[in-house]
């Protein structure tokens, strides 16, 4: 049963400290994506990858959001310097096309 | 836990009941739709698509209609079963991978 798959679950940090969510697209998948959902702005795409190269990061804080795919096994979102704003939970997706996108369970973060 | 905006619309059902969700989708030249069940805690699953050449697609106990004059989506579910409470997502996208999502619709079913 194929699935992707993210790490950590939950996350509790102290406002200043850096996190790195971690995520495993389907076997086969070219495309990855990022998405934060919150309970004011629903689910927002912040960035997302077509083989490994980004496409289109314009819905992420580029000062202090990064996203990153070293390899086709693994997509990592990191916040340095993270805030109490970014509490949310981050979803992880992959497809392969424009086939359906399949989500992850996605990381909880929360930011003292 | 919880994830969705407060203020969602919320339908609720009766158990064995057709329940009926729609989404108005915002861009006209949309080409490709798809609904999402996400239940508390989980992330947001696939339920059906659907492409814009067509105005109608059946699954197991879904139904999808599309009406792009009135770029209009809407999600029947036969038979509603207290598994299908949920929060429910209409996205579109054009011709690319970049899923716009809606804003959800809650499902509460009562038995």
């Amino acid at each position: 049963d194929a699935r992707v798959t993210q790490t950590p679950r939950h996350k509790v940090t102290e406002m200043g400290q850096e996190v790195t969510m971690r995520c495993q697209p389907i076997l086969g998948h070219n495309t990855v994506f990022w998405y934060r959902q919150t309970m004011m702005q629903g689910l927002e795409l912040l960035a997302y990858f077509r083989n490994r190269a980004p496409l289109d990061d314009s819905g992420m804080p580029k000062d202090r959001f990064s996203a990153e795919m070293p390899d086709a096994t693994l997509a990592t979102l990191k916040i340095q310097p993270s805030e109490p704003r970014d509490s949310a939970v981050y979803f992880c997706a992959s497809g392969l096309g424009q086939l359906a996108t399949f989500f992850g369970p996605g990381t909880r973060l929360t930011v003292l | 836990g919880e994830s969705v905006g407060l203020h969602l619309p919320t339908l609720s059902v009766q158990e064995g009941d057709n329940s009926i969700i729609n989404c108005a989708y915002s861009n006209s030249a949309s080409d490709y739709f798809i609904w999402y069940k996400q239940e508390s805690g989980k992330g947001p699953q696939f339920i059906i698509d659907i492409r814009s050449n067509m105005d109608k697609r059946q699954g197991q106990r879904v139904t999808v209609l599309l009406n792009k004059t009135v770029k209009h989506l809407s999600l029947q579910i036969a038979a509603t079963q207290p598994g299908d409470s949920a929060v429910y997502f209409c996205a579109e996208t054009l011709n690319t991978d970049k899923l716009i999502f809606g804003t959800g619709t809650r499902l509460q079913v009562f038995p």
